[in-house]
């Protein structure tokens, strides 16, 4: 089964830029997907096809992915930031989705 | 505007059986790609199963052969038969929606408000 690796915790000072990373094999080769859940929510897309964000997700979430890593990368961080965060992507060699084991972002 | 609103769930003894619903509003569930995700208490997302618009269905290993995903396009209706339950399916279930709607894009933008599965003796 394909595995998609997350950090089990990150964290970041107010104002600043935080990374979040997931590593799979390959994982450049297919398209990521990000999203961020707040306790007792449904989870919310923010990035999609590895860079793209939907409508309403402010702009200082942005995506990347290549060669084995996918990132999330969170510029100006603000306290409301601190949740959790997964990615995803689609492996199509067992037609499952995969997501990532989630990482905790705090912000101190 | 879509909306997800998910029914069913509760309490179940291990063996039983459970449907879960999902209702679809602002867009014919029978066109666009829906999805299963679970979360047990604490822990984190996992897929369950996925049905494409053309009506491709694809399950997760542990619950491959126990569960089936289906739709009824006149309820505008997504469900998920759970039969053959174990303790270790104990979670809060969640439908989403394919954020291309019509286009396959494997990413979910519209989620319902998830439902409680509980199984236990």
């Amino acid at each position: 089964s394909y595995d998609l690796t997350q950090p089990p915790s990150v964290s970041v000072s107010p104002g600043q830029t935080a990374t979040i990373t997931c590593s799979g094999d390959k994982l450049g080769d297919k398209f990521v997907s990000w999203y961020q859940q707040k306790p007792g929510q449904s989870p919310a897309l923010l990035v999609y096809q590895d860079s793209k964000r939907p409508s309403g997700i402010p702009e200082r979430f942005s995506g990347s992915n290549s060669g084995n890593t996918a990132t999330l990368t969170i510029s100006g961080t603000q306290p409301m930031d601190e949740t959790d965060y997964y990615c995803q992507a689609w492996d199509s060699v067992s037609d499952h989705l995969v997501f990532g084991g989630g990482t905790k972002l705090t912000v101190l | 505007e879509v909306q997800l609103v998910q029914s069913g769930g509760g309490l179940v003894q291990p063996g039983g059986s459970l449907r879960l619903s999902c209702t679809v509003s602002g867009i014919p569930v029978s066109t666009t790609y829906m999805t299963w995700v679970r979360q047990a208490p604490g822990r984190g997302l996992e897929w369950v199963s996925i049905v494409f618009s053309e009506g491709r269905t694809y399950y997760a290993d542990s619950v491959k052969g126990r569960f089936s995903i289906s739709r009824d396009n006149s309820e505008n209706t997504l469900y998920l038969q759970m039969n053959s339950l174990r303790v270790e399916d104990t979670a809060l279930y969640y439908c989403a929606r394919d954020v291309g709607a019509v286009t396959r894009l494997d990413a979910f933008d519209i989620w319902g408000q998830g439902t409680m599965v509980t199984v236990s003796s």
